[in-house]
């Protein structure tokens, strides 16, 4: 039962333009989210979180909505550059003491220049 | 450079045999979680331990154990190893026990011919 799903595997976008990812889960247990950025042969590496108290939260060129009703998160690069290139995983977890951080499967995310 | 450390970087080894992947976390994290990455999937969530305690367990076969010592460095112990259990297995950690970003280290490529 895959709990979070990133539902497009690869997304091509032009530098400068808006690239927006997007991740679905199904536990309405989840109140953290996460995303991070892994490039080959690296580990993952933190972007942004948001909690579900928010629906917004910003960081520099990264923005992550939080859709709870839907229970759909998506994060927003903007302006995208070619360092960009990447894949994106985005996690959930809950506060309801399950100590673990469920991963979605990723997307690889191609800016071109 | 995330401040976690695994070894070894990359280990071949044939079926039936046991390897074990060691972990050391950020200095003062408590938090140390494993996952797995087969080909270009999701990190599928192994374990994780808080302080020398197993906190939360994921689909983590029987084969597999893991611990943390009271230095905090992490053992992960796979065994009777099968072809399927080639994959990238990474290492993470946190200062807390819960509600707080992951700090990855870059992984074991595990080899299993």
């Amino acid at each position: 039962d895959q709990q979070v799903k990133q539902n497009s595997p690869s997304l091509s976008v032009q530098e400068g333009r808006i690239s927006i990812l997007n991740c679905d889960y199904t536990n309405s247990m989840f109140d953290y989210f996460l995303w991070y950025k892994k490039y080959p042969a690296e580990g993952p590496t933190f972007l942004i979180s948001i909690s579900s108290i928010k629906d917004k939260n910003e960081d520099g060129r990264f923005t992550v909505f939080l859709n709870k009703s839907a229970k759909h998160l998506s994060l927003h690069i903007v302006p995208s550059q070619p360092g960009d290139s990447a894949v994106y995983f985005c996690a959930a977890s809950a506060t309801s003491g399950t100590y673990k951080y469920i991963f979605g499967t990723g997307t690889r995310l191609k800016v071109l220049a | 450079d995330s401040g976690v450390t695994q070894t070894p970087k990359h280990l071949i080894t044939a079926t039936g045999q046991r390897v074990t992947l060691r972990c050391s976390p950020r200095s003062g994290d408590l938090s140390v979680y494993w996952y797995q990455q087969s080909l270009d999937q999701g990190l599928q969530f192994l374990i994780h331990y808080y302080n020398g305690e197993e906190r939360a367990k994921g689909n983590i076969l029987e084969r597999f154990s893991a611990q943390q010592f009271p230095d905090l460095h992490s053992e992960l112990n796979l065994s009777s190893l099968e072809l399927g259990d080639s994959a990238l297995y990474f290492c993470a950690s946190s200062s807390s026990l819960w509600g707080d970003t992951l700090h990855f280290g870059n992984g074991t490529r595990l080899t299993v011919t």
